[in-house]
C-alpha cells in the first residue's frame, strides 16, 4: 500500500458542486499538505497543517478548505468548484524534526476537472 | 524563501552523467537546497538535499558551491527512467512552506 493515499484519482464535475478530495497516510507524520499543479506549471500550496488543531493557509487558499479529521487524514474541498479548479491536486506530508523536516512524501495525485 | 533558478529544459544520452544546474543567488545562511523530481504527472519525489558540504545518496550527488550561491544535481549513469521534471528548491530546515517552480525538464536520449 502506497504511504500516501488519494482518493479520488480522477473527478469530473460540474460548476458550483460541492467536492471534497481525501488524503491519508501511513507514515506517522503530524504535517500534510495540500498542493495544486496546472499544466506545465510548478506546484502551488494550496493549505497545510503541522496537527490535529493546526490549519495554515498556502499560497492560493481562495475557493479551498480543509479538514484535519485525525493525524493521518487531511481532506481538501472545494465548496463551490469553478472551471478554473480543474487541476492535479497534490497531497503530501512530512515528518517533525531535523531528520525528516523539508522531505516531503506525495501522493499520486487527484485529476480533477470542472465543467 | 530564496528564488531559484534553472533551464527550462535539457538532454542527456543514456548512460551518460547528467548534470543539472540550479542558480540560489540569494539563498541565506540557514536555508538547504533540496531537490525533487516529478515524473510525468506523479507526485513529486524527494531525491536529495545539503547545506553547504557535497552530499551522496543512492538516487544522486549534490554539489555546493562553496559560496552556496549554485549548486548542480548530478545522476551519474542517466536511465530512461531518469525522464522527469526536476526541481531546486531552498528553504530554511524545518519550515515546510517550499516553493516548487517549474524546474528543469530532464529527458534522457537512447
Amino acid at each position: 500500500d502506497a504511504d500516501v493515499t488519494q482518493t479520488p484519482r480522477n473527478r469530473i464535475t460540474k460548476t458550483g458542486k460541492r467536492i471534497m478530495l481525501e488524503c491519508s497516510q501511513t507514515k506517522g507524520h503530524d504535517r500534510m499538505y495540500w498542493y495544486r499543479q496546472d499544466p506545465g506549471l510548478g506546484l502551488q500550496l494550496i493549505y497545510y497543517s503541522f496537527d490535529v488543531k493546526d490549519i495554515n493557509k498556502g499560497e492560493i487558499s481562495d475557493g479551498y478548505s480543509v479538514s484535519r479529521q485525525a493525524q493521518a487524514k487531511f481532506s481538501l474541498s472545494l465548496e463551490s468548484a469553478i472551471p478554473n479548479q480543474t487541476a492535479l491536486y497534490f497531497c503530501a506530508t512530512s515528518g517533525a524534526g531535523a531528520a525528516g523536516a523539508n522531505v516531503l512524501t506525495f501522493g499520486a495525485g487527484s485529476r480533477l476537472t470542472v465543467l | 524563501d530564496a528564488k531559484t533558478t534553472q533551464p527550462p529544459s535539457m538532454d542527456c544520452a543514456e548512460g551518460r552523467a547528467a548534470n543539472l544546474p540550479c542558480n540560489h543567488s540569494t539563498i541565506s545562511g540557514n536555508e538547504y537546497v533540496y531537490w525533487y523530481r516529478q515524473i510525468h504527472s506523479q507526485g513529486p519525489q524527494y531525491i536529495i538535499h545539503g547545506l553547504k558540504n557535497n552530499e551522496t545518496n543512492e538516487m544522486a550527488s549534490l554539489i555546493i558551491t562553496e559560496d552556496r550561491k549554485s549548486s548542480t544535481l548530478i545522476l551519474p549513469h542517466a536511465t530512461l527512467r531518469d525522464t522527469a521534471v526536476y526541481y531546486c528548491i531552498v528553504g530554511p530546515f524545518g519550515n515546510e512552506k517550499l516553493t516548487f517552480g517549474t524546474g528543469t525538464r530532464l529527458t534522457i536520449i537512447p
